[in-house]
């Protein structure tokens, strides 16, 4: 049974950089199958996809948020991380990591529980 | 605005049929996935791909597409289908993913 867990400050200061990894367990994140991502939700409102990436580091982007935006991967420790720069309280979100299958046929199709990071002085 | 739509809420009545729709660009080359979210879980995958079904989920979950848009068909629908509901595809230049703004299922 595959697990994902987000870990992390819950707290940020505004114009600091956001700092996440999530530890897969019960699966290798080196497998060619899988990407591995990061989505988030604002309170109140509806999904964001921020990006994922391949054990090999291929990685790709929301548009939105690539000027911002940095995800990793370390393959040691079977975790995988993200950073984004310069927040605002509009990154105030619950944070999920996730894995990713399939090209035309993608699905998200395990998810963390989720991580809330509050941007706030 | 976001590149995929969604309707902000819709409403069905116990045991009914009921159709979710998006609308992308980019549903006219990828299909889209759907997810049920409860409040306070993770969203959780419910149709992928042309027609599939994850294990575990109830046969009455159904998906389809024509053209720029996606379906999700509930039928026989359950309390326990109340949520929101949302679609994902690929953005227009086919390297992102992007979320529609989810509908609110309301089970009368």
């Amino acid at each position: 049974q595959l697990q994902l867990q987000e870990s992390g400050p819950g707290l940020v200061k505004p114009l600091e950089t956001l700092s996440l990894t999530c530890t897969v367990s019960g699966g290798s994140i080196s497998s060619s199958s899988y990407y591995w991502g990061w989505i988030r939700q604002p309170p109140g409102k509806g999904l964001e996809w921020i990006g994922s990436i391949h054990y090999t580091g291929n990685s790709y982007y929301n548009p939105s948020l690539k000027s911002r935006l940095t995800i990793s991967v370390d393959t040691p420790k079977n975790q995988f991380s993200l950073k984004l720069s310069s927040v605002t309280a509009a990154d105030t979100a619950v944070y999920y990591c996730a894995r990713e299958e399939g090209v035309h046929e993608h699905r998200i199709d395990d998810w963390g529980q989720g991580t809330l990071v509050t941007v706030s002085s | 605005s976001s590149e995929v739509t969604q309707d902000p809420a819709v409403s069905v009545a116990l045991g009914q049929t009921v159709r979710i729709t998006c609308q992308g660009d980019g549903l006219t080359t990828y299909y889209a996935s759907w997810y049920q979210q409860k409040p306070g879980q993770a969203p959780l995958l419910v149709i992928y791909g042309k027609n599939n079904r994850p294990s575990g989920i109830p046969d009455r979950f159904s998906g389809s597409s024509s053209g720029n848009t996606a379906s999700l068909t509930i039928t026989g629908a359950q309390a326990e289908d109340e949520a929101d509901y949302y679609c994902n595809s690929r953005g227009s230049s086919g390297n992102y993913m992007v979320f529609g703004g989810g509908t609110k299922l309301t089970v009368l």
